[in-house]
């Protein structure tokens, strides 16, 4: 089976940087994929790992390590737009099926 | 950029009634799905699509069916609506690897009186 952890709130200064925690139990790994959710809004895709290390997009970087089921979201000169819930979600492939695995989500406020 | 697009984003419903959510993407994506969204309980995953006219159950189907008569609409059906199904409904869409991203819908809160 999968399970997903994250931290459920989180709070940060602006301009700080700020680190989401995820670890994750799966009975096989395809990856590992970052959502953006702002309140009343849609998911919005951030980042996608399937190799160990930190890959960098700006001021959001994702790092990953497979072999601790562990991964973090990494957002450096916090904005107060970057106030939003943070998804890790996990692909499980069944049956010949792919589907995605959600975390509950770590709603993080950034505050002036 | 892909568009997932949800029918309403806001309906109110009564008790017993049949209730239908539609769900259009523009990317010729295999992969589509409905998710509702409970407040500490994340994403769950009600029923995926991966093919015209094919269905797979997720994981609390009950009460609910879908239908995929064309390649970019999902449809989700409640066939009697209970207050316990008040809540944010999610469509998204995506390609059949898994590594690729899903892509949403700006959800439907759906409240049930």
């Amino acid at each position: 089976g999968q399970n997903i952890d994250q931290p459920t709130e989180m709070t940060a200064t602006e301009g700080a940087i700020v680190q989401i925690n995820c670890t994750y139990q799966t009975s096989g790994f395809n990856g590992l994929f970052w959502y953006q959710q702002h309140a009343g809004e849609a998911p919005t895709f951030l980042s996608y790992n399937v190799l160990d290390g930190l890959e960098e997009k700006g001021r959001f970087s994702s790092f990953l390590s497979r072999s601790k089921g562990y991964s973090y979201l990494l957002l450096k000169e916090l904005q107060m737009k970057d106030s939003a819930s943070y998804l890790c979600a996990v692909p499980q492939f069944s049956g010949g099926y792919n589907k995605l695995i959600f975390g509950a989500g770590t709603r993080l406020a950034v505050h002036p | 950029d892909v568009k997932v697009t949800q029918s309403s984003r806001y309906l109110v419903k009564r008790t017993g009634e049949k209730v239908f959510l539609e769900c259009v993407q523009d990317m010729d994506h295999e992969n589509m799905f409905w998710y509702r969204q409970d407040p500490g309980l994340g994403l769950r995953l009600i029923y995926f699509s991966y093919d015209v006219k094919m269905k797979e159950k997720g994981d609390i189907p009950e009460g609910y069916s879908v239908s995929r008569e064309k390649k970019e609409r999902f449809s989700l059906i409640l066939e009697s609506a209970s207050t316990n199904q008040t809540s944010m409904y999610l469509c998204a869409s995506s390609q059949f690897e898994s590594n690729q991203p899903q892509h949403f819908g700006d959800g439907t809160r759906l409240s049930i009186l």
